[in-house]
Formats: C-alpha cells, sequence, structure tokens
C-alpha cells in the first residue's frame, strides 16, 4: 500500500551543526509534502510545505527539497539549536489522504 | 484566534468499555480529521470530516468511528475498547482537507487497563 519512509529514526548533532532527514513516499500522484515538529506534550505543528511544482523552498534556517522523480523529499536545518530538538514528521497528500512517516527523534546538544 | 482543543486530555478505562474524546476546532475550519499516535505504528489516519460527513476513512475497525456537528465541533467513539487501543489520540482541523496546514490539538492520551 502507500507509505513514505522517513530515515533516519534518530538524529545527534552539535549546536549549529546542520541535520538532514530524509523521506521516500510511495504515490506518484502525491502532490503535496508538509513537514510537521512535535515538542513533548504537544500535537505536531506545521514547520514548512512544499508543493509537487516547486523544487526547493527556504524558510530562514529551515528549507525543502523534492525530487519528483526519485519520489524523495529532504528537510535541512542550519544552525541548530537546543530548541530544535523534538520529533519530526515528514508527510506525503493528494486530496483524499495525509499519510505520516515514522518521525525522526533529533537531539541538538549544546 | 483559539487552536484546536481537545478534551479530555487524559483518560484511563478497562477493556470492554467504550470511550469518547472530542475536538473543538479552530474556528472556520470545515475539515476535522483524527490520527492515532502509537511509538510503534507512528501517526494513522483514523478518519477525516467535512461539513458534517465522513469523507475519508483509514484502515480502523468498525469500534472506531465518528461524527461532526454543524458547529464542526467533531466526537470519535472507541467501543470494546482493547489493550492496544492504548494510544494518544490527536485531532486535527483545517480549511479544506489534507493539501492545507494541518492544525493539531494537544492530544487526549487514553491507556486501557
Amino acid at each position: 500500500g502507500e507509505n513514505v519512509e522517513q530515515h533516519p529514526s534518530t538524529l545527534s548533532v552539535q549546536e549549529g551543526d546542520s541535520a538532514v532527514i530524509k523521506c521516500t513516499y510511495s504515490d506518484s500522484a502525491s502532490n503535496y509534502f508538509p513537514w510537521y515538529k512535535q515538542e513533548l506534550g504537544k500535537g505536531p505543528q506545521l514547520i514548512i510545505d512544499i508543493r509537487s511544482n516547486v523544487g526547493e523552498k527556504k524558510d530562514q534556517r529551515i528549507a525543502v527539497t523534492l525530487n519528483k522523480t526519485a519520489k524523495h523529499f529532504s528537510l535541512h536545518i542550519t544552525e541548530t539549536q537546543p530548541e530544535d530538538s523534538a520529533v519530526y514528521f515528514c508527510a506525503a497528500s493528494k486530496a483524499d489522504k495525509l499519510i505520516f512517516g515514522t518521525g525522526t527523534r533529533l537531539q541538538v546538544f549544546p | 484566534k483559539a487552536g484546536v482543543t481537545q478534551t479530555p486530555r487524559y483518560l484511563i478505562k478497562t477493556r470492554g468499555q467504550q470511550v469518547t474524546l472530542s475536538c473543538s476546532p479552530i474556528s472556520g475550519h470545515r475539515s476535522v480529521s483524527w490520527y492515532q499516535q502509537t511509538p510503534g505504528q507512528g501517526l494513522q489516519f483514523l478518519f477525516e470530516y467535512f461539513s458534517e460527513t465522513q469523507r475519508n476513512k483509514g484502515n480502523f475497525p468498525g469500534r472506531f468511528s465518528g461524527r461532526q456537528f454543524s458547529n464542526s465541533r467533531s466526537e470519535m467513539n472507541v467501543s470494546t475498547l482493547e489493550l492496544g487501543d492504548s494510544a494518544l489520540y490527536l485531532c486535527a482541523s483545517s480549511l479544506g482537507g489534507f493539501q492545507e496546514t494541518q492544525y493539531f490539538g494537544p492530544g487526549t492520551r487514553l491507556l486501557v487497563l
């Protein structure tokens, strides 16, 4: 069935370093790719999203890239800070579905 | 504007009981989706309601049901609870559906004993 694979499951970086999380989707009809951040005790919150007609999008320290041919998309966080520590979920969507990846626990050490 | 609210925040039930969870979406949002979150399975889609109609459904047994009221508030019900139903249940609202930003509530943590 349709699924979204996400890697790595855990990621530890030093403050100031970059972090990259990668996702692969199976349904070529997917055309919307949001990324969510979930902090302890809270629901996921959208941090950035990209649509299939765009290859890259940036918002300050966060960027997302999309390769439709390979069905890959990635989240890039630069200059990481301790407050970036959280679980990050990618997702792939079409009109009638929104499928989440399994999550990446990011730990940023001071 | 006020965010998505879910009640109750915590719930303890025993096997065989039933439970009803409530979700109040952001004002003006007509789509409400429900997800089950567990450490092993991640975020699993339960169902989506739009203008009081179930528009999409995930792969969960019929023990899981929901409804949406005319003010867009939604409830989900789980009957004949099983131990495996222990999870964080999240609802999310959006203006029109999956292709728009989903605003999640804090979730209801259900423990089935």
